[in-house]
């Protein structure tokens, strides 16, 4: 039972580099949900998604792209990596959107020098 | 929009004393869920509160959602080590302009000295 699984684990990269991170989840989901965390200021919504093909934004999603052509998978996309973006990401996903746990991913810990 | 504040951010205590973190929303909840997350870890539910007033128990843990459901808690009896982590509650804005999704609070770091 994989669960949810992110890719890759840690990561450094440069200022303005593109770099994706990876999210998969087997249990057929239908939202999936991408955070940043920082200290103090706990779990911030970048994007989710309610179904392939259909994403938007959340709290902080400016620098991101998000696509979920399959169900299973939900990549997140830095553009242009800046150093404001250096944090700890996680996926997540919910059966539903209302009244439902989410499931975490192990995290991506990301450094932009 | 929406704000979850939750204090404190961080709590020491001595192994076998209690702990409580407080978790205050800026708009009234549909429901509120709470969550830990241990050192290195990610978050993981722990349980979810739905009616106002509602008091859930889970072995040494106590949750409460408020009357006006716009506040909840989570009381620790008797700590050990195996407490040790950010205890985080999220909520769902009961006027729908969160769209259904969760806002975390900024979470209380526990750590436990045996």
């Amino acid at each position: 039972d994989a669960g949810i699984t992110q890719s890759p684990r840690y990561k450094i990269t440069e200022t303005g580099r593109q770099v994706t991170l990876m999210c998969h989840q087997t249990w057929s989901h239908s939202y999936m949900f991408w955070y940043r965390q920082d200290l103090g200021h706990g779990l911030r919504l970048i994007y989710y998604s309610a179904a392939a093909d259909i994403t938007d934004k959340g709290e902080v999603p400016d620098g991101y792209v998000v696509s979920r052509s399959k169900t299973e998978n939900f990549p997140l996309t830095l553009e242009s990596a800046t150093r404001s973006q250096t944090s700890v990401y996680f996926c997540a996903s919910s059966r539903e959107l209302n009244y439902n746990e989410q499931f975490f991913g192990p995290g991506t810990r990301l450094t932009v020098l | 929009g929406q704000q979850v504040m939750q204090i404190p951010q961080y709590q020491h205590v001595q192994e076998g004393e209690d702990f409580t973190t407080y978790c205050n929303s800026s708009t009234t909840l549909s429901n509120i869920q709470w969550y830990k997350q241990r050192p290195g870890g990610h978050p993981v539910f722990l349980i979810q509160l739905v009616k106002s007033g509602e008091v859930k128990k889970q072995k040494r843990l106590t949750f409460q959602f408020g009357e006006a459901k716009k506040n909840s808690s989570l009381h620790i009896t008797a700590t050990q080590t195996t407490d040790v982590g950010t205890y985080f509650c999220a909520g769902i804005d009961a006027g729908g302009t969160s769209y259904g999704k969760l806002t975390f609070g900024q979470g209380t770091i526990l750590t436990v000295h045996p």
